[in-house]
């Protein structure tokens, strides 16, 4: 069985801190996104990164894929009360066998106070 | 009107009982996935369709079955729930070209007691 090892699991900060998230895997991906989920609906996505390195920005936040394809990161810069949330990293492995899956971390559950 | 839509949104359920949720899609996507989100375990695969005629089980399949009645539709039953299929259950949609990102519906909070 494949794992993404998805870090904290819990973030509690004021109003205007940095944060960061961290995804984690033993093995390669094909392609990662991050994902937002609100209380009462499903999670939306926010961004999908393929390439090695690969860095994009949506606004305050920016991701970040691995070099080796193997982990990603999302980092908030001065964080609002309107990110708060659970975050999701998911990710399709590279190889057969996962063609067309989605494997998906633990989540992060943000809590960003006024 | 939302793309993929759960119905129904709530539903509490006695052990034994049989249970579908249903779930319908406007985007036109081929794929449809069903997941069961527990608290901190993520979102979990039960099953997914590639098409009408392609049926595959995911990683937590056992005690519910589904059914792609259309492009557009597909449902999961359990078939006698349990206790500890308590859950947030999701369907998501994707298209084949586009590396795999998904739509999810609002999901159904099932409680069975």
């Amino acid at each position: 069985t494949q794992l993404l090892e998805q870090s904290p699991q819990f973030l509690s900060i004021q109003e205007g801190e940095n944060l960061t998230v961290y995804c984690n895997s033993s093995s390669v991906f094909s392609s990662l996104q991050w994902y937002r989920q609100e209380p009462g609906e499903g999670p939306v996505l926010l961004v999908t990164v393929v390439t090695g390195g690969e860095v994009k920005k949506l606004k305050r936040l920016t991701f970040q894929f691995g070099d080796a394809r193997k982990d990603s990161s999302l980092h908030i810069t001065a964080a609002q009360p309107g990110d708060t949330g659970l975050y999701l990293c998911a990710g399709v492995y590279a190889g057969g066998t996962s063609y067309g899956k989605l494997t998906f971390g633990q989540g992060t559950i943000l809590t960003v106070h006024p | 009107d939302a793309d993929v839509t759960q119905t129904p949104r709530n539903r509490i359920t006695k052990t034994g009982k049989r249970i579908m949720l249903e779930c319908s899609q406007t985007k036109g996507h081929d794929r449809m996935y069903w997941y069961r989100q527990d608290p901190g375990l993520g979102l979990r695969l039960i099953y997914y369709s590639f098409d009408v005629k392609d049926i595959n089980k995911g990683e937590i399949s056992d005690g519910y079955s589904v059914s792609r009645q259309a492009q557009a539709k597909f449902s999961l039953s359990l078939e006698s729930a349990i206790p500890n299929q308590t859950a947030l259950y999701f369907c998501a949609t994707s298209g084949a070209w586009d590396w795999n990102e998904q739509f999810f519906g609002p999901g159904t909070r099932l409680t069975v007691l």
